[in-house]
């Protein structure tokens, strides 16, 4: 059973640029869920999917989009990055109807902007 | 108003000493409840959940969750400096999603 990776792993790019951070998901699982978590602060909810479908959404800006693939693989993308934007993003995957087990977390990808 | 609340610490205690680990939340239809520790530069490591009122112990951890009061804590017994880390409650409220608290910084001293 593989777990939930992300890549890249470090990425800088510049104000205004687009950035795709991928994600696979753990074998079985068919929900992943994205979060934002910036220098000492808490996770913070982006998006979930479920069967390809955007599934719940957090108070982040349309530039922030996603994609999740047939086989549950997702992509986050963002646009017009700002330098607010610079944090560490987290992919989780998990059964959708069994939430209550908690969420599987990715090694993260961590963006930088400048 | 933040859904989930921690003191931010840092919570500093000898080593062998018990660590105590509060969070607590806002008043919706909460379901789940989860502690997670992170290291510095890692992800989120899930430890412990928790569902029904009252203490669930798993090894040295121990989750407590009361829901009339909105708090669940976690306590670490004969705290060990590898226990030195971030720990994150975390709580699902009718969505299928988690909020997370900020987080308490723990730092165990040899």
């Amino acid at each position: 059973e593989t777990g939930v990776t992300q890549s890249p792993t470090h990425l800088i790019k510049t104000r205004g640029q687009q950035v795709t951070l991928r994600c696979s998901s753990q074998s079985g699982h068919n929900t992943v869920s994205w979060y934002q978590q910036a220098l000492g602060q808490g996770p913070q909810f982006i998006f979930q999917y479920y069967r390809e479908e955007e599934n719940g959404r957090g108070n982040f800006p349309p530039r922030f989009s996603g994609l999740q693939f047939p086989n549950y693989s997702s992509e986050l993308n963002v646009n017009a990055l700002e330098l607010d934007d610079s944090a560490l993003y987290l992919c989780a995957s998990s059964f959708r109807l069994l939430g209550d087990y908690g969420y599987t977390f990715g090694s993260g990808t961590r963006l930088t902007v400048v | 108003q933040k859904e989930v609340e921690q003191n931010s610490g840092p919570l500093s205690v000898p080593e062998g000493a018990i660590a105590s680990l509060n969070c607590t939340y806002s008043d919706r239809v909460s379901q789940s409840f989860f502690w997670y520790r992170q290291y510095s530069g890692k992800s989120p490591e899930l430890i412990m959940s928790i569902y029904s009122n009252g203490d669930k112990e798993d090894g040295r951890f121990t989750a407590q969750l009361n829901k009339a009061s909105q708090y669940v804590s976690l306590l670490i017994r004969d705290s060990q400096p590898s226990d030195s880390a971030t720990y994150l409650c975390a709580v699902r409220f009718r969505a299928n999603n988690l909020f997370f608290g900020t987080g308490t910084r723990l730092t165990v001293i040899p």
